[in-house]
């Protein structure tokens, strides 16, 4: 069956310009989750979304990175004003269950950021 | 005392040997345990569970291990094969936030 699916899957972009990644979830998994991998670091969890919303936020580096949901399915996640250092790869994961149902996260294949 | 097996960043085993993955976990209060497999250019793949009331669980062509009173886990893959040459993570949660380890990339000889 289908994955979770992201796009796009590299992104290029100059020091200051705005990006919008996009998160498409397995079928019917209610939980979503956000993570970065850096190179030389492991994965950094990012958010948590259970349907619409979002009860956790806090591994958001800081103010300029925002994301949501919508209809329980698609999530974008947005970085304003980018930086030299939010180069990563970003990876969106989804699970049937959220919270302490104790169900694997599946992930997708990531979009490769790289800000010049 | 028990023996534990050493975390190793880089494993390399011959075609056909069994792997053993270790991985030291650091949250005594986590209860539920992955490991992801992960190809270069790839997102992170599931292998297999455990949760903390269980210390062994198979898969096919693979054994997780939980030691809760060392905090340790470990992956064994048996019959290695080519298609095995990945990076290795243990990822543990006492919620839904997953911590993950730092890697350990095996490579399989022919």
């Amino acid at each position: 069956g289908a994955g979770v699916s992201q796009s796009p899957s590299n992104k290029v972009t100059e020091k200051g310009k705005d990006v919008e990644l996009r998160c498409d979830p397995i079928s019917g998994h209610t939980a979503l989750y956000w993570y970065r991998q850096s190179l030389g670091q492991g994965l950094e969890f990012l958010i948590y979304f259970q349907g619409n919303s979002a009860p956790d936020k806090s591994g958001l580096p800081s103010d300029r990175f925002s994301a949501e949901r919508t209809g329980g399915s698609v999530s974008t996640l947005t970085i304003q004003r980018t930086q030299q250092e939010d180069s990563a790869v970003y990876l969106c994961a989804s699970s049937l269950g959220g919270g302490r149902s104790n169900q694997p996260q599946h992930f997708g294949d990531g979009t490769r950021l790289s800000i010049l | 005392g028990e023996s534990v097996g050493l975390h190793l960043p880089t494993l390399s085993v011959q075609e056909g040997d069994n792997s053993i993955i270790n991985c030291a976990y650091s949250n005594s209060a986590s209860d539920y345990f992955i490991w992801y497999k992960q190809e270069s250019g790839k997102g992170p793949q599931f292998i297999i569970d455990i949760r903390s009331n269980m210390d062994k669980r198979q898969g096919q062509r693979v054994t997780v291990l939980l030691n809760k009173t060392v905090k340790h886990l470990s992956l064994q893959i048996a019959a290695t094969q080519p298609g095995d040459s990945a990076v290795y993570f243990c990822a543990e949660t006492d919620d839904y936030k997953l911590s993950f380890g730092a890697g350990t990339t095996v490579t399989v000889r022919a």
